[in-house]
């Protein structure tokens, strides 16, 4: 089981937008603002979306955001295309005894 | 280019050993805090292990301390994880990651293709 919790799925029609959650605790998200994003096509490498909560690294288009309240983070992607269809993970600093916990994976449909 | 190169996975049976390696192109392992991290077939990412650019520090998941080692040879720019003791759970792709800034260790922005280990009879 996963330290961080995110829903299993989630779906949109192109040019829609879709939210997804990443719930943790005040030992992780909630305590850190260290959570990043990842995007991961199959058989394939996880790529780096977010960092500290709502960063993007240099080349990932602004339709791509990040944000957190509270426990909880989430990853919000505008103007959905199809080759943002692909499973994403949240992760987070968890303190000096966990250090990085990441969540279950979320796969994004694009209907 | 900023690249990783992973080597070394196999089919091994309870029990026994196995190194993965990590070559590194474009910048330097020894000045970076460089991470292994582990998906099992079907599942989510697992972080593994932590080893600090410069000094020394070692960081291991509960799930593999005792059992993994992870080091560098900086002559090689290379990175290493030995694994020891395997178990049929440690079945999984291997990935070697690099954070994206050197001010932290998380957040890894270069990563690996990936090596597959795995442990069954």
């Amino acid at each position: 089981q996963s330290a961080l919790t995110q829903p299993p799925s989630a779906s949109g029609s192109p040019g829609q937008s879709v939210t997804i959650s990443c719930t943790g605790t005040s030992s992780d998200v909630g305590g850190y603002n260290y959570v990043s994003w990842y995007q991961q096509h199959p058989g394939k490498a996880p790529k780096l979306m977010i960092f500290e909560v709502s960063k993007r690294p240099s080349g990932v288009p602004d339709r791509f955001s990040g944000s957190k309240s509270g426990n909880t983070a989430s990853l919000t992607v505008s103007g959905l295309q199809a080759e943002d269809e692909a499973d994403y993970y949240c992760s987070s600093y968890a303190g000096s005894n966990n250090f990085e916990v990441f969540g279950g994976g979320t796969k994004v449909t694009v209907l | 280019e900023e690249q990783l190169v992973e080597s070394g996975g196999d089919l091994i049976q309870p029990g026994g050993s196995l190194r993965l390696s990590c070559a590194a192109s474009g910048f330097t392992v020894s000045s970076n805090y460089m991470s292994w991290v582990r998906q099992a077939p079907g599942k989510g990412l697992e972080w593994v292990s932590l080893i600090y650019g410069g000094g020394s520090g070692t960081y291991y998941a509960d799930s593999v301390k005792g059992r993994f080692t992870i080091s560098r040879d900086n002559s090689k720019n290379t990175l290493y994880l030995q694994m020891n003791t395997l178990r049929a759970e440690d079945t999984a792709v291997y990935y070697c990651a690099r954070p994206h800034s050197s001010a932290y260790p998380w957040a890894f922005d270069v990563w690996g293709q990936g090596t597959m280990v795995t442990v069954s009879s």
